[in-house]
């Protein structure tokens, strides 16, 4: 079985550049999870999908970065314009219906490593 | 609130030898979970295991064990004989019933060396 996909695997660009990445959740997987990882800071959960449904975006930094979730098996983070301190590598997830009772766990994708330079 | 400690930053070991990674967690909720997760050099995050909060029996997979102990609420990691494959950053996670929020700590990188 596919886990989670994400595209690209790595994307560099220049600051002020749009940028999409994108995620593929697992199939039949109800929540989906955005994660940025940066050496300072950690993993720190951006936004939680829960079917298609945005329920949590209060970890999204700006009004710069926005993701969509148009149907089950797909989500995109779009960072317009970028910047370099978005420098990281995001992760996607995603877990069981409904990822609550149950302590389902998360699985990761392969993560986008960003570099704005 | 939730927190996880892991005090460990990095541990260094020869191949063969056992590395036991700490998890000190801390959270006001009686039911909750707990999970072990496995970034090796290539980045991904790979799920090891999880454990409820009213299960405290120890767990055994291969080389991997896990030592559940609410009374110290830890969650600690031991590697037997590890290898070089074994080399990655290990993060102890938490979450509590009812919730989608994983709580991560900063993880502890492990060098095995042949």
């Amino acid at each position: 079985d596919a886990g989670v996909i994400q595209s690209p695997r790595h994307e560099v660009t220049e600051m002020g550049q749009e940028v999409t990445l994108r995620c593929k959740p697992i199939s039949g997987h109800n929540s989906l999870f955005w994660y940025r990882q940066t050496m300072m800071r950690g993993l720190e959960l951006l936004i939680y999908f829960n079917n298609n449904v945005p329920i949590d975006d209060s970890g999204m930094p700006e009004d710069r970065f926005s993701a969509k979730m148009p149907n089950a098996s797909f989500s995109t983070l779009k960072i317009q314009p970028s910047e370099p301190r978005d420098s990281a590598v995001y992760f996607c997830a995603s877990s069981p219906s409904p990822g609550l009772a149950g302590g389902n766990e998360q699985f990761f994708g392969p993560g986008t490593r960003l570099t704005v330079l | 609130a939730q927190k996880v400690t892991q005090a460990q930053t990095e541990i260094s070991v020869v191949e063969k030898e056992d590395v036991t990674l700490d998890c000190v967690y801390e959270t006001r909720d009686t039911t909750y979970y707990l999970f072990w997760y496995k970034q090796p050099p290539s980045g991904e995050l790979v799920f090891l295991i999880r454990r409820n909060s009213f299960d405290e029996q120890n767990e055994i997979s291969g080389r991997y064990s896990w030592n559940f102990q609410k009374s110290t609420s830890s969650f600690n990691f031991t590697i037997t004989a590890s290898q070089v494959v074994d080399s990655a950053v290990y993060f102890c996670a938490l979450r509590k019933d009812n919730d989608y929020k994983l709580s991560f700590g900063a993880g502890t990188t492990v060098t095995v060396r042949a």
